[in-house]
């Protein structure tokens, strides 16, 4: 079982939806949550970052983690085209020197149409 | 402008050959990172560095070598001895290394190495 879960989709959706995008994970030493866009053939750009369990929002992007479950979530409202790409969840345990260390998802692909 | 550059962009490789990817940045970050990424199977931890002269193999590191002679340099070099090098190769770097907030990780543009 990998240590970290998410549906790689892909994810179809109208404009202006609000989209919700998923990950799981099983090592409980986690302890900082990030969530990264990719857009096709770039690197990744950070969106979100989190530490430990509760939301933050960010304009049209809220993440939460829910470290009882091992369950975070992004949620994109009003989403745009321009949301169309890959989306990957990345997380860290604490202490030490372990934060460049991050374990990602698969990443999910979502495509926002007009 | 402050970043992370790779080079080359695209590179094909012939069967035994060992190449080497480029990362440079100008952010004076200490820590610097190298990821790979396949299809389906997100980011993968090659090898990462703390501070200068020093270096620790991640979660892929057979068939890879590295140095960090200088605090803005971190090339990778992929050895013949790398079974399935195809793939998209990604630098990042970060302040530090330490666990602490808003320590943020950026990313270069990547680089595609193919096997022909």
């Amino acid at each position: 079982q990998k240590e970290v879960e998410q549906d790689p989709g892909p994810l179809s959706v109208p404009e202006g939806a609000i989209v919700s995008l998923n990950c799981t994970y099983s090592n409980s030493a986690f302890q900082y949550f990030m969530w990264y866009r990719q857009y096709s053939r770039k690197g990744p750009e950070l969106l979100m970052y989190t530490y430990s369990s509760g939301n933050k929002e960010d304009g049209r992007f809220t993440a939460q983690v829910d470290k009882s479950s091992k369950y975070i979530s992004l949620f994109i409202r009003d989403s745009q085209p321009s949301d169309s790409a890959t989306y990957l969840c990345a997380m860290s345990s604490a202490g030490g020197t372990s934060y460049g260390k991050l374990t990602f998802g698969q990443g999910t692909i979502l495509t926002v149409h007009p | 402008d402050g970043g992370i550059t790779q080079s080359p962009k695209y590179l094909f490789r012939k069967e035994g050959q060992n190449v080497t990817l480029s990362c440079e940045q100008n952010l004076n970050h200490d820590a610097m990172y190298w990821y790979r990424q396949d299809p389906g199977q997100g980011l993968r931890l090659i090898y990462y560095s703390q501070i200068v002269n020093d270096f620790q193999k991640g979660d892929i590191a057979e068939g890879y070598s590295v140095s960090r002679e200088k605090k803005e340099s971190f090339p990778l070099t992929v050895t013949s001895a790398q079974k399935n090098p195809t793939a998209f190769y990604l630098c990042a770097s970060s302040f530090s290394p330490e666990t602490r907030s808003g320590n943020t990780i950026y990313f270069g543009e990547g680089s595609w190495l193919t096997v022909v």
